[in-house]
């Protein structure tokens, strides 16, 4: 089976600053695919960023980063340049060798103008 | 946005009813999946069918059931339903099944039950 756990159940950022959004994980699975989801208040939830387990680099699109520390079972996203617009629920989620996908409980990102 | 569609947008259904929540997945994804959003939380994995056939099942009761058509669009259905079933019930669909296919959402159905 596999985890996601995030501890951070609400962060502000100063508009135009970086935010860290913290993501601990845990499986069995040899390989697995590491996902960020954003969902604002309409629902929808918004595909971010992916990482591979077998990946060597961090993932990156765009002001979006994956700081993935496979050893540590870390996948942070980092946000640069935060807007106003990136309010919204963060949703990291883990999928193994099974068929679904498992989310955290999210964390809420309020930017600060 | 993704192309992937949801009807109805809202729904309001009292308990012991049945409802049906329909999908339409992306152009090209054979795969659909269904979670279930409760206020607070994240969304809880009910089941996937890949080509028509259910392909994983999470945990919950039978009284929740699926279908996929041959062109890939899909149905959940949720009989006699209870106060609990009240949620956010979103559809993803994917190109294949591997863990390194990224899911792409709808815009979800928001079930209130009475």
């Amino acid at each position: 089976a596999q985890k996601i756990t995030q501890t951070q159940p609400g962060m502000f950022v100063q508009e135009k600053e970086a935010v860290t959004l913290d993501c601990t994980y845990d499986t069995s699975d040899p390989s697995y695919g590491l996902f960020w989801y954003k969902q604002p208040s309409s629902g929808e939830m918004i595909f971010l960023i992916y990482q591979g387990s077998y990946d060597q680099q961090n993932a990156t699109e765009g002001r979006y980063s994956l700081n993935f520390q496979k050893a540590r079972k870390s996948a942070n996203l980092v946000i640069s340049a935060s807007q106003l617009g990136d309010s919204a629920m963060y949703f990291c989620a883990i999928r193994g060798t099974g068929n679904q996908f498992y989310f955290g409980t999210g964390t809420s990102l309020t930017v600060i103008p | 946005e993704t192309g992937v569609t949801q009807s109805p947008t809202h729904l309001i259904k009292t308990r012991g009813q049945q409802v049906t929540l329909r999908c339409s997945s992306q152009s090209g994804h054979n795969t659909v999946s269904w979670y279930q959003q409760a206020l607070g939380q994240g969304p809880q994995f009910i089941f996937q069918y890949y080509r028509e056939e259910e392909n994983g099942r999470g945990n919950f009761p039978p009284r929740f059931s699926g279908l996929q058509f041959p062109n890939y669009s899909s149905e959940l259905n949720v009989n006699a339903l209870e106060l609990d079933d009240s949620a956010l019930y979103l559809c993803a669909s994917s190109l294949a099944t591997g863990y390194t296919d990224t899911q792409y959402f709808g815009p979800g159905t928001r079930l209130t039950v009475l």
